[in-house]
């Protein structure tokens, strides 16, 4: 158990739906991470928030938000949803500080499936 | 933009013995950090080794090792006394150091399927 959790853990929904999906950190961590995994595309970085802050984007879609929250909580909310948005969601966390190498710790994973 | 490659797709190994996977990068960052990353069957990423690239040193984590070749932007993956729990996707990723006050986020190769047979 890497202390990372994430709800839903499977989603299961329609094309032209809305769906956000939850991660709540690492006791400490600064940081959250969302990536992709689909068999196109790979592991690929979305976005990273770090203390309530967006920090970096990586390749999130417009239809694509996400937001961290006071209490270091984010929630990654996917619009819109196409058949190619069926993929594996991490997230990640981090306690980021500065100067030195901190582990990414991953969560499970949010299943989505668009049908 | 930084680039991960690992061209092996898939391979095999015999229980208790040695494998290597490969794996090379891009980039024109001179401080950067590298990782492997395990993915079983139950879809968990598991962080196997890390290496910082200012550090010559090969990391080594039990049965797992690196060979960090900076010039040649190389990164490959032993593992030694393969065991049937190694079975699994193993991704090589690369990040560059945030010196804002956070770290930056992973880039990942597409994987290397790993199955050990007994």
């Amino acid at each position: 158990d890497s202390g990372v959790t994430q709800t839903p853990k499977h989603l299961i929904t329609a094309t032209g739906q809305r769906v956000t999906l939850r991660c709540s950190p690492r006791s400490g961590d600064l940081s959250v991470y969302w990536y992709q995994q689909s068999l196109d595309q790979g592991l690929q970085f979305l976005i990273q928030y770090y203390n309530g802050e967006e920090r970096a984007k990586g390749n999130i879609l417009e239809r694509f938000s996400a937001q961290q929250f006071p209490d270091l909580h984010s929630e990654l909310n996917l619009s819109s949803l196409e058949l190619g948005d069926s993929a594996l969601y991490f997230c990640a966390s981090s306690v980021a500080s500065q100067g030195n190498l901190n582990e990414q710790f991953f969560g499970p994973g949010t299943r989505l499936t668009v049908l | 933009a930084q680039t991960v490659t690992q061209s092996q797709p898939e391979m095999s190994v015999q229980e208790a013995e040695t494998v290597t996977l490969s794996c090379t990068y891009d980039t024109s960052e001179s401080n950067y950090y590298l990782f492997w990353y395990k993915q079983p069957p139950s879809r968990q990423m598991i962080l196997v080794i890390r290496q910082e690239a200012y550090k010559q040193q090969n990391a080594t984590e039990n049965r797992f090792s690196v060979n960090f070749q900076k010039a040649a932007k190389s990164f490959s993956l032993k593992i030694s006394d393969s065991q049937l729990g190694d079975t699994a996707m193993y991704f090589c990723a690369f990040m560059k150091p945030d010196y804002g006050g956070s770290q930056g986020n992973l880039i990942f190769g597409k994987g290397t399927k790993l199955s050990v047979k007994p």
